[in-house]
């Protein structure tokens, strides 16, 4: 019954290594992202798909690539990962409609580089 | 530049007491203000949330008080209780070509004391 799950929960790699998030929406949403939350708490967007296009890209350093195979879908990969992305990042999803509504989290990924 | 500016960064309140978080905004074409909610280890959760066309709005014991002309917002928890210990984020969204992104403020940690 999870509205938007991710894997894994816990993440714990080297420096320099290739890691992936996956995110799934059971909510027939047209929109996902990625939000990064900082050691601060303070959350910010980093991605934004819609119907599996990409349509914002929060000056995120290039070795961050979102890939949606479907628009239920959306992972995040990660290459040469640095120990200034330990962080958590949540996907979250929302249906297309106009004007403001809810954006449904995931239980976040607790990345952390050592 | 931080488009969203909450206060305070933390706060303690008695059980039964009011509990006020303030939010402060600098772009006039956000059109939806919610108000997250986020316990330790989970992605923040819709509490409530208002459009500019409205000065208030209430859902049991959660006020948001909005003030179009000050861009100002603010979250009012009546009767808090030790339940309500959370972080709280303040956010703002736009319509258009924006998708819903959404804007946060720095949080703020919520402790209520029985």
């Amino acid at each position: 019954d999870t509205a938007v799950s991710q894997t894994p929960k816990y993440l714990v790699t080297q420096m320099g290594n290739d890691k992936s998030i996956k995110c799934e929406q059971n909510l027939g949403h047209d929109t996902m992202y990625w939000y990064k939350q900082d050691s601060k708490k303070f959350l910010k967007i980093m991605f934004s798909y819609n119907n599996k296009e990409l349509i914002i890209n929060e000056t995120v350093p290039n070795r961050f690539s979102p890939k949606s195979p479907d628009k239920a879908h959306l992972n995040l990969h990660i290459n040469s990962l640095e120990l200034g992305d330990s962080a958590v990042y949540f996907c979250a999803s929302r249906p297309q409609r106009a004007g403001g509504t809810e954006a449904f989290f995931g239980q976040g990924t607790r990345l952390t580089v050592v | 530049q931080q488009q969203v500016k909450q206060s305070p960064q933390s706060l303690i309140v008695q059980k039964g007491g009011i509990s006020i978080i303030n939010c402060a905004y600098e772009n006039t074409a956000f059109d939806y203000f919610p108000w997250y909610q986020q316990f330790p280890g989970k992605g923040p959760a819709l509490l409530i949330a208002i459009r500019p066309d409205v000065s208030e709005k209430k859902e049991g014991r959660f006020t948001i008080s909005f003030n179009k002309s000050a861009k100002q917002f603010s979250l009012h928890i009546m009767d808090s209780q030790p339940g309500d210990s959370a972080t709280y984020f303040c956010a703002a969204s736009k319509g258009g070509t924006s998708y819903g992104k959404l804007t946060f403020g720095q949080g703020t940690i919520l402790t209520v004391h029985p």
